[in-house]
């Protein structure tokens, strides 16, 4: 299995600011992918980011509001943008392990928007 | 589409008494079935897992057997301890490229 880190692991933001989420593999890996977990619930994908290609983004999810980058196999950045209360959450990110099915997931980045 | 349901609690158990959290399936073809769990403040954590009919994953005392005919990949544990608190999520991943369907959670407390 992987390691994953992310960073930060928690950030308190202000209303209409922009926060970068990290997020580092241990391992070279084709496909990684950012949920957002909001209080209580269960996880939703936000988008599938595939190193050399441009994300693929869910239903209700678009790229000026979650730009992701995506620069090599070890890592990923996700942006939340002009960020509102609404906002908060769980964010995080998983990676498919090689020749299975299997995703395996970061510690996660817990925002809070004021 | 693939769906997945289990209870969806809160579950508050006694220490050392039996657990059970139902999960079932719907999805096209084959999919493989697993188990994470989260502890407070904490990412998601893979529990255990199972890739086709009948096999029975299994990790830390939990096991969950896939059964085709029922649809179903239930969660049990014979004597769950206070560290076992936590909520649990059933998931598949489907054989023909979707990426993960989440439960919704079962938040499990056990009490001392």
């Amino acid at each position: 299995s992987a390691v994953i880190s992310q960073k930060p692991s928690r950030d308190i933001c202000q209303r209409g600011t922009s926060l970068t989420i990290q997020c580092q593999v241990d391992s070279q890996v084709t496909m990684m992918f950012w949920y957002r977990q909001q209080p209580g619930q269960s996880l939703t994908l936000i988008a599938t980011a595939n190193q050399g290609s441009e994300a693929t983004y869910e239903s209700g999810f678009v790229i000026d509001k979650f730009p992701i980058s995506r620069p090599n196999l070890t890592f990923s950045t996700l942006t939340v943008s002009n960020m509102s209360p609404e906002d908060s959450s769980i964010y995080l990110c998983s990676v498919e392990w090689p020749n299975t099915d299997t995703q395996y997931f970061g510690p996660g980045t817990r925002l809070t928007v004021l | 589409g693939d769906s997945v349901t289990q209870m969806e609690g809160p579950v508050t158990l006694s220490e050392e008494a039996f657990l059970t959290i139902n999960c079932t399936y719907t999805a096209t073809g084959y999919p493989s079935l697993f188990w994470y769990v989260q502890y407070p403040g904490e990412g998601l954590q893979l529990l255990l897992k199972a890739t086709k009919a009948d096999d029975k994953g299994s990790n830390k005392g939990f096991e969950a057997t896939y059964r085709k005919e029922t649809t179903s990949f239930h969660l049990e544990k014979g004597s769950v301890q206070v560290s076992d608190s936590a909520v649990y999520f059933c998931a598949l991943s489907s054989l023909y490229g979707q990426n993960f369907v989440f439960g919704p959670g079962t938040r499990l407390s056990v009490l001392p």
